[in-house]
C-alpha cells in the first residue's frame, strides 16, 4: 500500500536553514507536493516535484529522487512565522480513472529566537 | 485567502445522526476533493468530485457520499455518524482532476457526541 514518512517534529533558530526528508512508498507516482498548515489554518500549497532535481521557490526549495522514493523541503532564512506543519503529499491514480492524494502524518516545525 | 469556502465553521452532532457539510470551489476550478483531519495527523483523501461524477475515493466506508453541482460546488454527507467521524473536514478545489496544487477551505470542525 501507499506510504509517506517524515519526522514529527523538527526545531531550528531564527535564521537557520532546515531540511525536511520525506520517503514514499505509492503504486504509482505523480509527482511529490508539499504544504505548509500554521494551527487552525487550512493547508497551503507550496511546491511540486515531478522530475527528480530541486525546484526553488524564494526561501522553500523542494527535492526529488524517483529513485530513491526521497525528496525533502529547504526552508532558508527561517522566520517566526515558518513555525508549522509541513506535509509532503503524493498523487496516485484514484481507481476510478481520477487521482487521489495521499498525505503524510506532516513534520511540526519549531522555529526559535 | 484561497477563495475556498466552506460551511459550516464548527458543527456538533451525537452519534448515528447524519451530517452534510458544504463547499465552494474556487472560480474557475472544476474538481473538488475532500479530506478528513484528525488532531496532529495529515490529511485523508475521502473522494474527489469532477463534473458531478465521482472521480476517485480513499478507505472511507460508503456512508461517506457526495455530491457535486453544475456551479461545480461540493457536498459531503455522513451517516451513522460515529464518534471516530470527530475530525477537521477539508474540501479542496484544483483547476482539472490531476492538478498538484489544490486550495484548500478553511474546514469544518465536526465534533461527534
Amino acid at each position: 500500500g501507499q506510504s509517506l514518512e517524515q519526522p514529527s517534529e523538527v526545531t531550528a533558530v531564527e535564521g537557520a536553514i532546515v531540511q525536511i526528508n520525506c520517503t514514499y512508498q505509492t503504486s504509482g507516482f505523480y509527482g511529490l507536493s508539499w504544504y505548509q498548515q500554521h494551527d487552525g489554518g487550512a493547508p497551503t500549497f507550496l511546491s511540486y516535484n515531478a522530475l527528480d532535481g530541486l525546484e526553488e521557490t524564494g526561501r522553500f526549495s523542494s527535492f526529488l529522487s524517483r529513485s530513491d522514493s526521497y525528496g525533502y523541503l529547504l526552508l532558508q532564512e527561517l522566520q517566526m512565522k515558518d513555525s508549522a506543519s509541513y506535509f509532503c503529499a503524493v498523487r496516485e491514480e484514484g481507481g476510478t480513472g481520477g487521482f487521489k492524494t495521499i498525505f503524510g502524518a506532516g513534520t511540526r516545525l519549531f522555529v526559535k529566537a | 485567502e484561497t477563495g475556498v469556502t466552506q460551511s459550516p465553521t464548527h458543527l456538533i452532532k451525537t452519534r448515528g445522526q447524519q451530517v452534510t457539510l458544504r463547499c465552494s470551489s474556487q472560480s474557475g476550478h472544476n474538481t473538488v476533493s475532500w479530506y478528513q483531519q484528525a488532531l496532529g495527523q495529515g490529511p485523508q483523501f475521502i473522494f474527489q468530485y469532477y463534473r458531478e461524477e465521482e472521480n476517485g475515493r480513499g478507505n472511507f466506508p460508503p456512508r461517506f457520499s457526495g455530491l457535486q453541482f453544475p456551479n461545480y460546488s461540493s457536498e459531503l454527507n455522513v451517516n451513522a455518524l460515529e464518534l471516530d467521524d470527530s475530525a477537521l473536514y477539508l474540501c479542496a478545489s484544483s483547476r482539472k482532476t490531476d492538478s498538484n496544487e489544490q486550495f484548500f477551505g478553511p474546514g469544518t470542525r465536526l465534533t461527534v457526541l
